[in-house]
Order: C-alpha cells, then sequence, then structure tokens
C-alpha cells in the first residue's frame, strides 16, 4: 500500500518568515495531493491540492508543489502569521478507491 | 457548502456501555464516509471505509465486531465503539466523499470520546 513520510514533524518560526514541509510517497499510481491544517480540537481543513498533471499550484501565501519523478510534494507558507499555527497533514490518493494516505503531521509554530 | 456534522461532540462513559456517533452530509449525497481515529498530537488512522447500501471495509487491526459500522442512506453513517474501554479513549473523526468530487474529502467536527 501507499506510504507517505512527513517532515519536520515540527517546525518553528518567526512571523514573516517563510515555512516548508516536504512528503513523500511511495506509490506511483497516486494522483491526488492534499493538505490539511488542523487546529486543536477542530477537525482537519482543506487548504490546497494539487493533482499529478499539475507541477504547481499557489492560492495566496501558500503554494504547493509536486514532483512525480522523485515522489514527493511540498507545502510552502510565505509570510507566516501567528494564525498559521497548526498542524499540517500531507495525504496522497488515487483513483478508484479515493482512499487517503496520510502524513504524520507538522506541527507549526509561528512566533510573533 | 459541503458541511459534514458529528453528533456528540464529545461524551463520556462509563467501561463496558456502547456508544455510538453519528456522521452527517448536511447538503451533499455521499457514496463513501470515512471513519478515523486521532490520538493526542498523532495522525489520521483509517479505521474503515463506508459505502451506502454495502458493509463497511475495515483497515488491519481494527476489530469490525467492536467498532460497528452502518451507512444507511447517502447523508448519514453511524459508528458504534461496543463494551468501550478506556484504551477505545480517543477523538473520531469522519469525513464525506462527495458523488462528484472524486478525491475530495470534508470532515467532521469529531467526537471526543473518554472511556472512564
Amino acid at each position: 500500500g501507499e506510504n507517505v513520510e512527513q517532515h519536520p514533524s515540527t517546525l518553528s518560526v518567526q512571523e514573516g518568515d517563510s515555512a516548508v514541509i516536504k512528503c513523500t510517497y511511495s506509490d506511483s499510481a497516486s494522483n491526488y495531493f492534499p493538505w490539511y491544517k488542523q487546529e486543536l480540537g477542530k477537525r482537519p481543513q482543506l487548504i490546497i491540492d494539487i493533482r499529478s498533471n499539475v507541477g504547481e499550484k499557489k492560492d495566496q501565501r501558500i503554494a504547493v508543489t509536486l514532483n512525480k519523478t522523485a515522489k514527493h510534494f511540498s507545502l510552502h507558507i510565505t509570510e507566516t502569521q501567528p494564525e498559521d499555527s497548526a498542524v499540517y497533514f500531507c495525504a496522497a490518493s488515487k483513483g478508484g478507491s479515493y482512499i487517503p494516505t496520510f502524513g504524520r503531521g507538522t506541527s507549526l509554530i509561528v512566533h510573533p | 457548502g459541503a458541511v459534514v456534522s458529528q453528533h456528540p461532540s464529545w461524551v463520556i462513559c462509563k467501561s463496558g456501555t456502547s456508544v455510538k456517533i453519528e456522521c452527517r452530509s448536511l447538503d451533499f449525497q455521499a457514496t463513501t464516509m470515512f471513519w478515523y481515529r486521532q490520538f493526542p498530537k498523532q495522525s489520521l488512522m483509517l479505521m474503515a471505509t463506508s459505502n451506502e447500501g454495502s458493509k463497511a471495509t475495515y483497515e488491519q487491526g481494527v476489530e469490525k465486531d467492536k467498532f460497528l459500522i452502518n451507512h444507511a442512506s447517502l447523508t448519514l453513517s453511524t459508528l458504534t465503539v461496543t463494551s468501550a474501554h478506556p484504551e477505545d479513549s480517543s477523538f473520531y473523526i469522519c469525513s464525506a466523499r462527495d458523488l462528484q468530487g472524486e478525491h475530495t474529502q470534508y470532515f467532521g467536527p469529531g467526537t471526543r470520546l473518554t472511556v472512564l
């Protein structure tokens, strides 16, 4: 089955800095890669996603890049703000089952 | 749009009792609902995939007789934790996949279960 590795497990940055979270996946058939933000005790919220036919996608301060050959994808947050502090999860899934495999999560802490 | 509700949001019960958690898609039809378990500071662990009108598919290591799942309609799935024990205490989250949305999943707010 699919295996998703996520790094780092914890990321601490100063407000205004950029943050990068990286994930790798093992199943070359995976073709959908969402990123979720989860605040403490809350539900995961989809913040951005990318499909395998696209190499990069951007939404304001958030961007995701995908390297299919290397089987890794990354989340980039620019101009971080304290409200960006949360746990971020990457995931990978493929058509047919659409069952996602989640990474272990990255706790992002943005210091004011 | 694409709202998923879960009820109850939290529950405390005595060891040996059964607890039912409901997951509803409020404004869309969900062919598939997923049930996850999340321990503190850990990732989402998929327990089972629930398809409307058919038996749930359980992940390896998840006891189907302990975690009963029913997906009676396109908007409702239930998870019943039978004979709950303290080790079953966790955060249970459901998600629903839109008929049209292929991969897109919408998560419920979660249910905090504490078994005394």
